[in-house]
């Protein structure tokens, strides 16, 4: 079975430095792939970056990227010089080859940048 | 290019009542899904369709029914509203259903049943 943990419901961060939103994995599948998604006040989830199991480097998009440690199982979130919009809840999840179309999601965690 | 389009919105319906989610998407993506969202339990799948003519039960179906009209559309019905199902529901697709395809969401409808 597949399992997705976030342990910090929440995080508060200063304007301008960088956060670590944790996720932590459990699988048997070979191969997968880790998603991070942003879920604003809106409503809306907006996916934000994507790491599979075998690349080798850390993944990178703007102010993102994934501290992908496999042995660990951990695939952890850093958003570098935070800014105000990046308030929101924001989601881990993992989608495996055997069990290709489901997404399983952690519970998120609501993320506050302070002024 | 809309992406993945949801009506309604917002719905309140009375236990026992039926109604349907429609979703649709312009992306030409083979995979749809239905989740439902609820306060600390992150996101859980309903149904999906791998693809066009397939559906196919996920985490929580119970109390539901799925369609896969075409390819762009995947409605999500509710045959008899219980309270239990007041939940905020997300339709999403992706291009296929391998482990590194991104699946894009809809914007959610909030359901209220009381």
């Amino acid at each position: 079975a597949q399992k997705i943990t976030q342990t910090q419901p929440g995080m508060f961060v200063q304007e301008k430095e960088a956060v670590t939103l944790d996720c932590t994995y459990d699988t048997s599948d070979p191969s997968y792939g880790l998603f991070w998604y942003k879920q604003p006040s809106s409503g809306e989830m907006i996916f934000l970056i994507y790491q599979g199991s075998y690349d080798q480097q850390n993944a990178t998009e703007g102010r993102y990227s994934l501290n992908f440690q496999k042995a660990r199982k951990s695939a952890n979130l850093v958003i570098s010089a935070s800014q105000l919009g990046d308030s929101a809840m924001y989601f881990c999840a993992m989608r495996g080859t055997n069990t290709g179309n489901q997404f399983y999601f952690g519970t998120g965690t609501s993320l506050t940048v302070i002024p | 290019n809309a992406g993945v389009t949801q009506t309604p919105k917002f719905q309140v319906l009375k236990t026992g009542q039926s109604m349907t989610l429609q979703c649709a998407q312009d992306m030409n993506h083979n995979s749809m899904y239905w989740y439902r969202q609820d306060p600390g339990m992150g996101l859980r799948l309903i149904y999906y369709s791998a693809s066009e003519g397939t559906t196919d039960k996920g985490e929580v179906p119970n109390g539901y029914n799925v369609s896969r009209l075409n390819k762009r559309e995947f409605s999500l019905r509710l045959e008899s509203a219980a309270p239990s199902q007041t939940s905020v529901y997300f339709c999403a697709s992706s291009s296929g259903p391998g482990y590194q395809e991104t699946q894009y969401f809809g914007p959610g409808t909030r359901l209220l049943v009381l």
